[in-house]
C-alpha cells in the first residue's frame, strides 16, 4: 500500500496565523483527501484534491479558510488560515489504495 | 445521504473476552465497508475491509461480515488483548465519489 509522509506532526500556533500541512505520497495517486478530527470526535472530510483542478470542498468548508494545492500526483498541501482555537484538531491526508491509507496526522493547537 | 452508525463506547472488557462492536450503515448503491483502528496518540490504520455482500474481512483476529440484508458490518474478535485497546471506526466509501464516511468511533478498553 502507499506510504504517506505528513508534516508537521504537531504544532502550536497563535490565533490569526496560518499553518500549511504537507503530504507526500510514495506513488502517483489521482485523488487525495483531507480530513479533520476534532478532539474526541470522528473524522470529517474537508475536501478532495485532484491534480490540475480546484479542490472540491464539503459542506461547511470553504477555500478561503482551507486552501489546498495539488501541484503533482504525489504531493498536496492544506493551509489552515486565520486560525482560531476552534481549529484545534488533528488534520489528516489520505489516498485511495487497497483500503485508503492515511498520513500520521498533524495535531494542531491554536492558542 | 449515506451514513454510518456505531455503538457508543467506551466498551470495557477483560482480557480474553469476546468483542462485538456494532456498525450499521445507510447507503445508496453498493458501498465498500471498512474498519479502522486508532491507537492512542497514533494515526488511523486500516484493520479490515469488505467490498461486496457476504464478504468477510479479517485481520489480526478481528472479523467483520458485510450483511446487505441487515445493512451491518459488525466487528468481532474472539479473545481480546490489552494491546487491542484503541478507538475503532467503521466507515463506508461512496462508489461514485470515493470519499469515506466515518462513524463516530468506539473506544475499546481492555483490562488484564
Amino acid at each position: 500500500s502507499a506510504v504517506i509522509s505528513q508534516k508537521p506532526s504537531r504544532d502550536i500556533c497563535q490565533r490569526g496565523t496560518s499553518l500549511t500541512i504537507q503530504c507526500q505520497v510514495d506513488s502517483q495517486v489521482t485523488m487525495m483527501f483531507w480530513y479533520r478530527q476534532q478532539p474526541g470526535q470522528s473524522l470529517t472530510l474537508i475536501a478532495t484534491a485532484n491534480q490540475g483542478s480546484e479542490a472540491t470542498y464539503e459542506s461547511g468548508f470553504v477555500i478561503d479558510k482551507f486552501p489546498i494545492s495539488r501541484p503533482n500526483l504525489t504531493f498536496s498541501t492544506l493551509t489552515v488560515s486565520n486560525m482560531s482555537p476552534e481549529d484545534s484538531s488533528i488534520y489528516l491526508c489520505s489516498v485511495e489504495d487497497y483500503g485508503y491509507t492515511f498520513g500520521s496526522g498533524t495535531r494542531l493547537t491554536v492558542v | 445521504g449515506n451514513s454510518v452508525t456505531q455503538m457508543e463506547g467506551p466498551v470495557t472488557l477483560s482480557e480474553e473476552a469476546f468483542l462485538t462492536i456494532n456498525c450499521t450503515y445507510t447507503a445508496t448503491g453498493y458501498p465498500s465497508l471498512f474498519w479502522y483502528v486508532q491507537y492512542p496518540g497514533e494515526g488511523l490504520q486500516l484493520l479490515l475491509k469488505a467490498t461486496k455482500a457476504d464478504d468477510k474481512g479479517s485481520n489480526k483476529g478481528f472479523e467483520a461480515t458485510y450483511r446487505k440484508e441487515t445493512t451491518s458490518f459488525h466487528l468481532e474478535k474472539g479473545s481480546v488483548q490489552v494491546s487491542d485497546s484503541a478507538v475503532y471506526f467503521c466507515a463506508l466509501s461512496e462508489g461514485n465519489t470515493d470519499k469515506l464516511i466515518f462513524g463516530t468511533g468506539t473506544r475499546l478498553q481492555v483490562f488484564p
